[in-house]
């Protein structure tokens, strides 16, 4: 079946400092979802990426999809300590989104 | 955006007992979907819900094992039945607004002695 993977799967940054996550898939994506878990929470919805090489900015987050969707990243400039937490991308198979295996970004102060 | 409102938040339970696990959403929604989720792991879709029809459920989930209610469009239960170790995980509950988006309740975390 379909698989989304992340890479890394952690990652230790220094505040301040820059963070990506990459998302692959073995198939081509009708679109991508990206969601961020804090620690001892829930998912929550961050942005949807639908057309070839889409950009989409949010503050200090990047949020890229590939020219032949099948692969996204997320970009974070300058972390924070509110970054905190597990970021998933999710790509619609059918009728359900799957989930990619989550990159945990923790950032010491 | 949407509420939904999910209980218990945590149980601890002994092994070969069975938890209903409960979501309530604000407002109607014609499908509703159960994840798992392993302590460090991502989320694995368990069934989706409809009202008025059975459960459909994903590869590696039973009915058995994780029978589910929707009694009505704002409404939904999952048991965990039998419970073993094995089953310690976050179980959410979860609809989809505004296109494809998904959005959440609290989860329960649910751990089996």
């Amino acid at each position: 079946g379909q698989q989304v993977m992340q890479i890394p799967q952690y990652q230790h940054v220094q505040e301040g400092e820059d963070f990506t996550t990459y998302c692959n898939s073995s198939t081509t994506l009708s679109n991508i979802q990206w969601y961020k878990q804090r620690p001892g929470g829930h998912p929550v919805f961050l942005i949807q990426l639908v057309k070839s090489g889409e950009v989409k900015k949010q503050k200090r987050l990047t949020f890229q999809f590939g020219e032949a969707k099948k692969n996204s990243s997320l970009h974070i400039t300058a972390t924070q300590t509110t970054d905190v937490g597990t970021y998933f991308c999710a790509a619609t198979g059918t009728d359900k989104l799957i989930f990619g295996t989550g990159t945990r970004l923790q950032v010491f102060p | 955006s949407a509420v939904i409102s999910q209980k218990p938040s945590r149980d601890i339970c002994q092994r070969g007992t069975s938890l209903t696990i409960q979501c309530q959403v604000d407002s109607q929604v014609t499908m509703m979907f159960w994840y798992r989720q392993q302590p460090g792991q991502s989320l694995t879709l368990i069934a989706t819900a409809n009202q008025g029809s059975e459960a459909t459920y994903e590869s590696g989930f039973v009915i058995d094992k994780f029978p589910i209610s929707r009694p009505n469009l704002t409404f939904s239960t999952l048991t965990v039945s039998n419970m073993s170790p094995e089953d310690s995980s976050i179980y959410l509950c979860s609809v989809q607004r505004g296109g494809e988006k998904l959005f959440f309740g609290s989860g329960t975390q649910l751990s089996v002695l």
